[in-house]
């Protein structure tokens, strides 16, 4: 059973355009989620995360949204650029637990 | 110099063999975790350590064994290595009293092919 779900494999975006990357979860005890970003023949890197208690953590071009009641977070990345093509993948845990669940990932594509 | 590294990078074995992945870390974090990556099924853990006499399965553990030589080390073993094997495998580390509550920072991977 999958608790953390991304839904969209792949996305396309122009440069300078919005990219918005969705993230479902089932588990209603996490309480603390993360995004991580991966480029090819790499690990993953850290790259935002947002506790239960707040809807909205902002960092530079990167807000991350949760809506609870819907168990659902995005992560909004404004302007986009070429170098943000990775996949990205939110993961979440609770308790502070020390283990992740993580989505599939979405490989996003930033288009010049 | 990276702070999680990865040996190695790269390994194709046949079926049957038994095979060591092998993660060691600078950061000075007690947690250590491996996890796989499958096309379209994400990363899922294999198995995790929270000091060096903490071994814990995780969503996947069957066919894998680990050893926690030392704090910095954290080795993987395939007993028997089948073609379902066949992933990218990734050590993380974790620092629970960190800024950034249960960030893991990632070693670079291993491409495991079992033939």
């Amino acid at each position: 059973d999958q608790q953390v779900k991304q839904n969209s494999p792949s996305l396309s975006v122009q440069e300078g355009r919005i990219s918005i990357l969705n993230c479902d979860y089932t588990n209603s005890m996490f309480d603390y989620f993360l995004w991580y970003k991966k480029y090819p023949a790499e690990g993953p890197t850290f790259l935002i995360s947002i506790s239960s208690i707040k809807d909205k953590n902002e960092d530079g071009r990167f807000t991350v949204f949760l809506n609870k009641s819907a168990k659902h977070l995005s992560l909004h990345i404004v302007p986009s650029q070429p170098g943000d093509s990775a996949v990205y993948f939110c993961a979440a845990n609770y308790n502070q637990g020390g283990k992740l669940i993580f989505g599939q990932g979405t490989e996003l594509s930033v288009k010049p | 110099d990276a702070d999680v590294t990865q040996t190695p990078r790269n390994r194709i074995t046949k079926t049957g063999k038994r095979i060591m992945l092998e993660c060691s870390q600078t950061k000075g974090h007690d947690r250590m975790y491996w996890y796989r990556q499958d096309p379209g099924l994400g990363l899922r853990l294999i198995y995790y350590s929270f000091d060096v006499k903490d071994i814990n399965k995780g969503e996947i553990s069957d066919g894998y064994s680990v050893s926690r030589q030392a704090q910095a080390k954290f080795s993987l073993s395939l007993e028997s290595a089948i073609p379902n094997q066949t992933a990218l495998y990734f050590c993380a580390t974790s620092d629970p009293s960190g800024q950034i509550t249960d960030t893991q920072y990632f070693g670079p991977g291993t491409r495991l092919t079992v033939l």
